[in-house]
């Protein structure tokens, strides 16, 4: 049982340059999320999606698209990378609870390291 | 502003000495709260969730527990494998589903 798996898990860009990273889940959840983790920061929510074919803004969105294509893959774009988006991204879901426990635990993938130069 | 505070920021512990981790949170009113576990170069393990003041939760050495204001995360006789990064979040009334509001952390040093 895999959970959330992120590829790649490392990678060095040059300014300018574009990339995609890729995450997988084989637990059929609903929602997908991508974070960003800087030191000092906390995990900050880039996009979400509740659903396949559908996105939405978090926190820090500028820079950044995604896509839902389909229900276990959630794929982060970065256009024209920056410096400032140097950082370890997370890929996490989670299934629809119900009444009071609506809001489910996120299960996290194990990251990756990007650094842009 | 919705906010969440962890602290302390580092806690150094001898093995079997036992100590607690404390999340302060500010929100509109509170849907969930959340631990997690991080080990170094892994993304966050999920440990708990608690939904209202007065819940507790257990798991071996771990207890916690959540007040209208705060949650607890107690480690009673840590060993060195508890060793980690602790991560506290929040949901809030109001707030898109999973927008979750993390803490910076708690990093837990155990020494045998």
């Amino acid at each position: 049982n895999a959970g959330v798996t992120q590829t790649p898990k490392f990678r060095v860009l040059k300014t300018g340059q574009s990339m995609t990273l890729l995450c997988a889940q084989d637990m059929n959840h609903e929602y997908m999320y991508w974070y960003r983790q800087d030191p000092g920061m906390g995990l900050r929510l880039i996009h979400y999606s509740v659903g396949e074919g559908t996105t939405a803004k978090g926190e820090v969105p500028d820079g950044y698209n995604v896509s839902r294509l389909k229900k276990q893959n959630f794929l982060l774009g970065l256009e024209s990378a920056a410096p400032s988006q140097t950082s370890v991204y997370f890929c996490a879901s989670s299934y629809q609870g119900s009444g009071r426990e609506i809001d489910q635990p996120q299960h996290f993938g194990d990251g990756t390291r990007l650094s842009i130069l | 502003e919705d906010q969440v505070t962890q602290s302390p920021e580092a806690l150094r512990l001898q093995e079997g000495e036992s100590s607690s981790l404390n999340c302060s949170y500010t929100v509109s009113g509170l849907r969930g709260l959340f631990w997690y576990r991080q080990d170094p170069g892994k993304g966050p393990e999920f440990l708990f969730t608690l939904y209202s003041a007065g819940e507790e939760k257990e798991k071996e050495r771990l207890k916690a527990t959540l007040t209208k204001k705060e949650s607890f995360l107690h480690i009673t006789a840590p060993k060195p494998e508890d060793s980690a990064t602790y991560l506290c979040a929040v949901q809030a009334h109001g707030g898109s589903q999973g927008n979750l509001i993390f803490g910076k952390g708690t990093k837990l040093s155990v020494k045998p």
